[in-house]
């Protein structure tokens, strides 16, 4: 079975400081991996997607991921945030049946 | 390119009735799905939608649950009798589908609904 983890349910940082979000992912077939933000009574947003390539994917808002075949791994990254990034985040895999299914999320909270 | 819409965006109901939420989704997308969110959970797969044709249901979508597509354009999602544990923010996403690829799913503002 497919599955997604997210290591981490709150993440606090300082503005300006960097920040991971991490996310672990199981599965037995190629993955399609994203990350989703949503901001408080909002829908998501996609933030970034990987198909295949290039394993270091770069997303809105400064965000970028790192596909990690060998750790199961495609970790959220961004060097400096800002207030305005507050917000839940979620990773997600494509299943190959028609559907996402997702970590139960991080809670980005950006301190000043 | 309006964006997939929902309504309404909340809902209170008491316990025992029955709520219908409509999904609009991105023009010319023939993918629609619904999900459920639950508080502090991610979203959570119910079904989705090819065209008209319902293509797949999660077990958590019980026979209280029903949704179409009547005419491969929006979508209703009708919940019969709730319950207080149907409690959640349901969202609607809609994808095109080309040349095979994993298209990006794009998600709406969600109907939060309350059962009391």
């Amino acid at each position: 079975a497919q599955s997604v983890t997210q290591l981490d349910s709150q993440v606090p940082v300082f503005e300006e400081a960097p920040v991971e979000l991490r996310c672990n992912y199981s599965s037995s077939v190629s993955v399609y991996l994203f990350w989703y933000v949503q901001y408080p009574n909002q829908g998501l947003q996609l933030l970034l997607k990987y198909l295949s390539g290039s394993t270091l994917v770069k997303g809105i808002n400064g965000f970028e991921a790192e596909f990690n075949k060998s750790q199961t791994s495609f970790h959220l990254r961004k060097p400096s945030v800002h207030i305005s990034d507050t917000a839940e985040y979620f990773c997600a895999l494509y299943n190959q049946g028609g559907k996402l299914i997702f970590g139960q999320g991080t809670e980005l909270s950006v301190k000043p | 390119d309006t964006g997939v819409s929902q309504d309404p965006r909340h809902k209170i109901t008491k316990r025992g009735q029955n709520v219908t939420f409509r999904c609009d989704p991105i023009s010319e997308h023939n993918r629609l799905y619904w999900y459920r969110q639950t508080l502090g959970q991610g979203p959570e797969f119910l079904t989705y939608f090819q065209n008209e044709a319902q293509l797949e249901k999660s077990r958590l979508l019980s026979d209280r649950f029903s949704a179409e597509r009547p005419k491969g354009s929006f979508s209703t999602l009708e919940i019969q009798r709730t319950e207080q544990g149907d409690s959640a923010m349901y969202l609607c996403a809609s994808s095109p589908r080309d040349r095979g690829w994993q298209e990006t799913q794009y998600f709406g503002p969600g109907t939060r609904l309350l059962v009391l």
